[in-house]
């Protein structure tokens, strides 16, 4: 079964790039979309962006001036990059994968997720 | 972007209770919508896809239902393991986005 695992440090200071990697092991990259998700402190889930295996990318618009996510299918890993960070970044950060069925791409394995915090 | 609406967002229930969940979207999406539970702490875990799938593993207590601009998650026969909160997800088009969540408590 796929396993995903995010990895980074927990701690990034205001203006600093948030930088998080996420490891899949026991299944293939290719032919999937990879997608980071965050949740604030008590608040909803918001989707940041996805990678497909191939290297194409479609960021949530809120974030795209800052975000980027990209894959190494060599070493089974994508990861996401989050520019001139601030308080309001601070969340819970979630690796997934989407398993498309049918035009249907729901998010059926998820990372364990990682807490960063942005503070000085 | 597509807004979600869950109803209500949060409710008391009962093991052996059976509880339904509404999720309303600002445009129709057809068939285009899942449902996660998150346990206190954990990761979202899947649950129902295109509206009315079961995940493969998921109990079959939990069914979904719906198209277009108004969905449901019913549980049956709620368990301990039950008590969670519940979030709808739209994947109509490329910027996915999620109700505000339904936590489900004794």
């Amino acid at each position: 079964q796929v396993q995903l695992q995010e990895s980074g440090p927990g701690l990034v200071k205001p203006s600093e790039t948030l930088s998080l990697t996420c490891t899949v092991s026991s299944g293939s990259m290719n032919n999937y979309y990879w997608s980071w998700i965050r949740q604030p402190p008590g608040m909803r889930l918001e989707w940041i962006g996805y990678v497909y295996h191939n290297g194409g990318t479609s960021y949530n618009p809120s974030l795209q001036s800052r975000v980027t996510i990209s894959v190494d299918t060599s070493k089974n890993q994508f990861s996401l990059k989050v520019n001139s960070v601030t308080a309001a970044d601070t969340a819970v950060y979630y690796c997934a994968r989407h398993g498309c069925t049918n035009g249907v791409c729901p998010l059926d394995f998820w990372g364990q997720g990682t807490l960063v915090t942005v503070s000085s | 972007d597509i807004q979600m609406t869950q109803s209500p967002s949060s409710l008391s229930a009962s093991v052996g209770d059976r509880v339904t969940i509404t999720c309303r979207t600002s445009q129709s999406i057809s068939i285009y919508l899942n449902w996660y539970q998150q346990r206190s702490d954990k990761a979202p875990q899947l649950l129902i896809y295109a509206a009315s799938t079961l995940q493969s593993g998921v109990p079959s207590r939990f069914s979904g239902s719906g198209s277009g601009t108004d969905f449901t998650l019913t549980i049956s026969n709620l368990q301990p393991e039950d008590f969670a909160t519940y979030y709808c997800q739209q994947s109509y088009n490329t910027l996915w986005t999620f109700g505000q969540g339904t936590k489900v408590e004794i």
